[in-house]
């Protein structure tokens, strides 16, 4: 099973902050990897699939980058809506897994 | 737009069984891969299950497979998860995902609300 370990656990950022998080898998997953964002009681939501590419009526705000083993979602400046829990997943192999989850936090 | 609603959730003995459905609209449902995934309360998201557009491919995680079987009806829009042998360990909450439209299944496109199940004595 591919282990996908996100860092830091919890990110504190003030609101216009650039965040920066990073998912690290335990073996190559090529481009195969989506982020979604979940807020406070509300289902995931999809972001960024394909390591890089923005889902539909996602802001330019957010952008992924990555391949192989390490991956990086950025939001440029950080939003009152941005304020939740981050998740990648890999599914470039069986079974398909995800990362612990990223907090942003208000700093 | 596209909209998914869990539906069949709630508290079982362990041991026993429940069956949730997902009743999809605002897409020609019988095109999409589809998915279960769940989430343990405070925790992270855990793959449960993708099955085919046409149900004839069904693909479940480890932890599930044996006691939790995946269906569809193209016909009423709705997918299924019948689950066996509940332990407490499936206590979650259960969402429906939509998949991108290519095999092999890849990343969740859409997701409902989710309905919580919790098996406990």
């Amino acid at each position: 099973e591919i282990v996908m370990t996100q860092s830091p656990a919890t990110l504190s950022v003030s609101p216009g902050e650039r965040a920066t998080l990073s998912c690290r898998a335990s073996q190559s997953v090529s481009s195969n990897l989506a982020w979604y964002q979940q807020r406070r009681g509300q289902a995931p939501r999809l972001l960024m699939y394909d390591s890089s590419t923005r889902a539909t009526g996602i802001p330019a705000r957010f952008s992924g980058s990555g391949s192989g083993t390490d991956f990086t979602l950025t939001i440029s400046s950080l939003q009152s809506d941005d304020f939740a829990v981050y998740y990648c997943h890999q599914y470039n192999d069986w079974p398909r897994t995800f990362g612990q989850g990223t907090k942003v936090e208000i700093e | 737009q596209v909209h998914l609603v869990e539906s069949g959730g709630g508290l079982v003995k362990p041991g026993g069984s429940l069956r949730l459905s997902c009743a999809a609209s605002g897409f020609i449902f019988s095109d999409y891969y589809m998915s279960w995934i769940r989430q343990a309360p405070g925790k992270g998201l855990e793959w449960v299950s993708y099955i085919s557009s046409d149900g004839s491919a069904v693909y479940l995680s480890d932890s599930v497979e044996g006691r939790f079987t995946v269906s569809r009806d193209n016909a009423k829009n709705s997918l299924y998860l019948q689950m066996n042998s509940l332990r407490d360990e499936d206590t979650a909450v259960y969402y429906c995902a939509r998949v991108k439209n290519e095999a092999p299944p890849t990343y969740f496109q859409h997701w409902g609300q989710g309905t919580l199940v919790t098996v406990s004595s």
